[in-house]
């Protein structure tokens, strides 16, 4: 069975500063993977995906993400941290199921950027 | 191109009520999924309809139903309302045709809460 592990349900960091999120996944199969972000009273936006194309995926207002296979980890990061960064952040995979198209998701990671 | 779109948004009922949740998908899209967010149990799917059809289920009991209209469109309905059904529902869409790893885009999610 597929699934995601977040480390951290929360982050803080200083605007300007390095933003790392945390994710794992656990899959028998190459997995397909996305990071979402929830912002308060939204639903979700798609940042970025992984389909094995590239092992580093560039997403929206600057995240990236680095495909691992060797750790099963898939951290998304932002080198220079923006106020308006702050909002939740969520890791999937998608079931492998021919035909199917749910994800499942990770606990989600509550960012927070200090002044 | 508009986005997914959710009615209502708020919704207040009663338990032992029964609720339905109308999701429109974006235009072109087939596949309409929904997603269940409570901050105990995170996000966790409930089903996906593509072409009318269900074409997968997560783990809820029958009270949590769906179908999916000629127009893509999709509702989902909630019968005996409990407590525990309080949550943000998210519907999202995609192309569909590809399976796993097509990009998913969410609504804005309709809050029902339960009392």
């Amino acid at each position: 069975a597929q699934s995601v592990t977040q480390l951290g349900s929360h982050v803080s960091v200083s605007e300007g500063a390095l933003v790392l999120l945390r994710c794992n996944y656990s899959s028998s199969v190459p997995p397909y993977l996305f990071w979402y972000v929830q912002y308060p009273n939204q639903g979700l936006q798609l940042l970025l995906k992984y389909t094995s194309a590239a092992t580093l995926v560039k997403g929206i207002n600057g995240f990236e993400a680095e495909f691992k296979k060797s750790e099963t980890s898939f951290h998304l990061t932002k080198p220079s941290a923006h106020m308006s960064d702050a909002a939740e952040y969520f890791c999937a995979v998608s079931e492998y199921q021919t035909g199917a198209n749910n994800l499942f998701f990770g606990t989600g990671t509550r960012l927070t950027v200090i002044p | 191109k508009a986005g997914v779109t959710q009615t209502p948004r708020y919704l207040i009922k009663t338990r032992g009520q029964q609720v339905t949740l109308s999701c429109s998908p974006i235009s072109g899209h087939r596949s309409v999924s929904w997603y269940q967010q409570t901050p105990g149990q995170g996000l966790q799917f409930l089903f996906e309809y593509f072409s009318e059809t269900q074409r997968n289920k997560g783990n809820f009991p029958g009270r949590f139903s769906g179908r999916q209209f000629s127009n893509s469109r999709s509702e989902m309905n909630v019968s005996t309302l409990e407590l525990g059904d309080s949550a943000l529902y998210l519907c999202a869409s995609s192309w569909g045709t590809s399976g796993r790893g097509s990009e998913q885009y969410f609504g804005p999610g309709t809050r029902l809460t339960v009392t």
